[in-house]
């Protein structure tokens, strides 16, 4: 499977520990996003990278949230002392795309519940 | 910044019935906008864009409509089967937004009855 792959598929922790989520991208795509989604509504958008260059942060990332892009391949999207009001779906995106927009893919999401 | 508001919330359609579900935008300069499908369990998969220099785009039996001067676009799906059933989302772009970042409306969750 080439496309977009995110890892773990759910994540269950108690507030205040902290959790790792990982995004591999497809391959040759440069660009590479991160959506909060909550039941019932829209993904949002928290952040994205083009290459290794976070480029835009919203202001949904609060200081308890960081993401890396490392060597513009896979990212990491971290949440240190979780809260309950962090239990989310974190989807990550992938495009390829020289400039404006294309066709976002979108892989299976991260599930948190924090208890 | 863009606003994406979409309706209705909730859709059932007797199967090979259409469904309509209609977005409104609030940057005018937004010029890309794209349909999303979401399966439960699974994140949103593309079927259908279209920009802002073509007011309608179909493939197969499904359709989109872009009225700029308006600031809304709906996404038409003719003789609906059961397995249309899913919560599809709207999406924009502004012009300025040279990341391509997408601005989601609301959802809608679909329902096709057989």
């Amino acid at each position: 499977d080439t496309g977009v792959s995110q890892d773990p598929r759910h994540k269950i922790t108690k507030r205040g520990q902290n959790v790792t989520f990982r995004c591999d991208p497809i391959s040759e795509h440069n660009r590479l996003y991160w959506y909060r989604q909550t039941l019932g509504q829209g993904p949002e958008f928290l952040t994205y990278f083009q290459n290794e260059a976070q480029l835009e942060k919203s202001r949904l990332l609060s200081d308890r949230f960081s993401a890396e892009r490392p060597k513009g391949s896979f990212s990491t999207l971290e949440i240190q002392r979780t809260e309950q009001g962090d239990s989310a779906m974190y989807l990550c995106a992938s495009s390829l795309r020289g400039g404006g927009a294309g066709e976002l893919f979108f892989g299976e999401g991260s599930r948190l519940t924090v208890l | 910044g863009e606003n994406v508001e979409q309706h209705p919330s909730t859709l059932s359609v007797q199967e090979g019935d259409s469904a309509v579900i209609k977005c409104t935008y609030s940057d005018s300069a937004s010029n890309y906008f794209p349909w999303y499908k979401q399966e439960l369990g699974k994140g949103p998969q593309l079927i259908i864009d279209i920009r802002s220099n073509v007011g309608e785009k179909k493939d197969q039996r499904i359709a989109v409509t872009l009225n700029k001067t308006a600031k809304h676009f709906s996404l038409h799906i003719t003789e609906t089967q059961p397995e249309d059933s899913a919560v599809y989302f709207c999406a924009a772009v502004p012009l300025y937004n040279q990341g391509g970042k997408l601005i989601f409306g609301q959802g809608t969750e679909l329902s096709v009855k057989p």
